[in-house]
């Protein structure tokens, strides 16, 4: 299956900055995904990211706050905008692999914003 | 959206117990996940089901689709201390997209030896 490889791995920033999330496949895969998980909760959908079209936001998500990049099937940002205390979460890369459906996740990225 | 109800939240049991927890759904599912998180890390899959009544082992780890296609529930026999860590389970209405796919809150499984 899949590996998936994500970066940095964790990070702690300044309120109202920048970070870019880097998500890196060994494999092309059509759809890829970015979940956020907020401390002691589950996993929630950010977007998906298609190559050569823009992402698609779930509800909740704008791209002004969490632009992403889709340059090729086997890679992808995340970018948290003017971050704030509340962005603190682990943000996770995801795709889904082979006919039958598995989504495989990377290691994700713990963020601290102070 | 749909709602999955993961239980239980947490478990203390002893290294060597066997551990059992579910989800249930208002909703039918095409497809249950069931993944474990250790700290730092991202989910991990431990076993995928595609059919109403599927029993699917992978190792001590046994997860069943229920017959009402509604629930599922996961199973650990003689639980060692690597077992500790978030279990999920995510459900999936139709095919394709993780648009489609819905996790529970997770249960903490906490074994002591």
């Amino acid at each position: 299956s899949a590996v998936i490889s994500q970066k940095p791995s964790r990070d702690i920033c300044q309120r109202g900055t920048s970070l870019t999330i880097q998500c890196q496949v060994d494999s092309q895969v059509t759809m890829m995904f970015w979940y956020r998980q907020q401390p002691g909760q589950s996993l929630t959908l950010i977007a998906t990211a298609n190559q050569g079209s823009e992402a698609t936001y779930e509800s909740g998500f704008v791209i002004d706050k969490f632009p992403i990049s889709r340059p090729n099937l086997t890679f992808s940002t995340l970018t948290v905008s003017n971050m704030s205390p509340e962005d603190s979460s682990i943000y996770l890369c995801s795709v889904e692999t082979g006919f039958y459906e598995k989504l495989l996740f990377g290691s994700g990225t713990q963020l601290s914003v102070l | 959206g749909q709602q999955l109800n993961q239980s239980p939240q947490s478990m203390f049991i002893q290294e060597g117990e066997d551990v059992s927890m579910n989800c249930t759904s208002s909703s039918i599912f095409n497809t249950w996940l069931w993944y474990k998180q250790d700290p730092g890390e991202g989910p991990v899959l431990l076993i995928a089901l595609y059919k109403a009544g599927e029993l699917t082992s992978n190792g001590r780890l046994t997860a069943q689709f229920g017959i009402t296609r509604k629930d599922s529930f996961l199973n650990i026999s003689a639980s060692i201390p690597s077992d500790v860590g978030i279990y999920f389970c995510a459900g999936r209405i139709s095919g394709g997209g993780a648009d489609g796919l819905t996790f529970g809150k997770g249960t903490h499984l906490i074994i002591q030896p």
